[in-house]
């Protein structure tokens, strides 16, 4: 089965720390995965996209790396501020699979003043 | 902004009751989505449509029907609500590679 895993499902750490969110993936034959970021009571942003053929994405302070080998990617925020606190999602959308996405459940990023 | 919007933004019906939730577009993207949003299950695609007419089921259909008769709306009913459909329902386009995605509706079935 094609599944999405995130681990932690929440994370805590003071401002200016730089942090890695992970997502893996039971499926390396994946056409692209992206990174959105979730306020509560909000919709979704996206904030990066990764395509099969790329290995990572850069956007100001975020990178996403991807390793489809391993069945993995990562979302590296460097100096990480309070503002950057939300839930941050990453979904995949297989090779088999058509447009559809499937979701990780997300983790949960607080960032302390 | 992806020039998305959805309708209502919050409706509060009971059991029983057929239910009819619209998305929008301001561009004419082909491809369109409905995602339900749950605690412990994230975000599962319902029904996505890949132009006038044309639809197909996701991974939790059942209980849903989907329609698009123009390009720039997508509507999803639930025919009898029940209260295992009280969710928040996200609708999505797919200009390209990347899908962006609506402000959401919060629906609670009583």
């Amino acid at each position: 089965k094609q599944e999405v895993t995130q681990i932690p499902a929440a994370l805590s750490v003071p401002e200016g720390e730089n942090l890695v969110l992970n997502c893996s993936f039971t499926d390396s034959a994946i056409y692209n995965l992206q990174w959105f970021r979730q306020d509560p009571g909000k919709g979704l942003t996206s904030l990066l996209l990764i395509q099969s053929s790329q290995r990572e994405q850069t956007s100001g302070r975020l990178n996403a790396s991807l390793d489809k080998s391993s069945g993995r990617s990562t979302l590296y925020i460097a100096a990480s501020q309070p503002g950057d606190s939300a839930t941050y999602l990453c979904a995949v959308r297989w090779a088999t699979s058509g447009s559809r996405l499937t979701f990780g459940e997300g983790t949960q990023l607080t960032v302390n003043p | 902004d992806a020039g998305i919007t959805q309708s209502p933004r919050h409706k509060v019906t009971e059991t029983g009751t057929p239910v009819t939730l619209r998305c929008h577009q301001t561009e004419n993207h082909r491809y369109m989505y409905w995602y339900r949003q749950d605690p412990g299950h994230g975000l599962r695609l319902i029904h996505y449509s890949y132009g006038v007419k044309d639809t197909d089921k996701g991974e939790v259909s059942d209980g849903y029907s989907v329609s698009r008769s123009k390009t720039e709306d997508f509507l999803l009913t639930l025919e009898s609500a029940t209260s295992s459909q009280t969710s928040v329902y996200f609708c999505a386009i797919s200009p390209g590679p990347e899908q962006y995605f609506g402000p959401g509706t919060r629906l609670t079935v009583t």
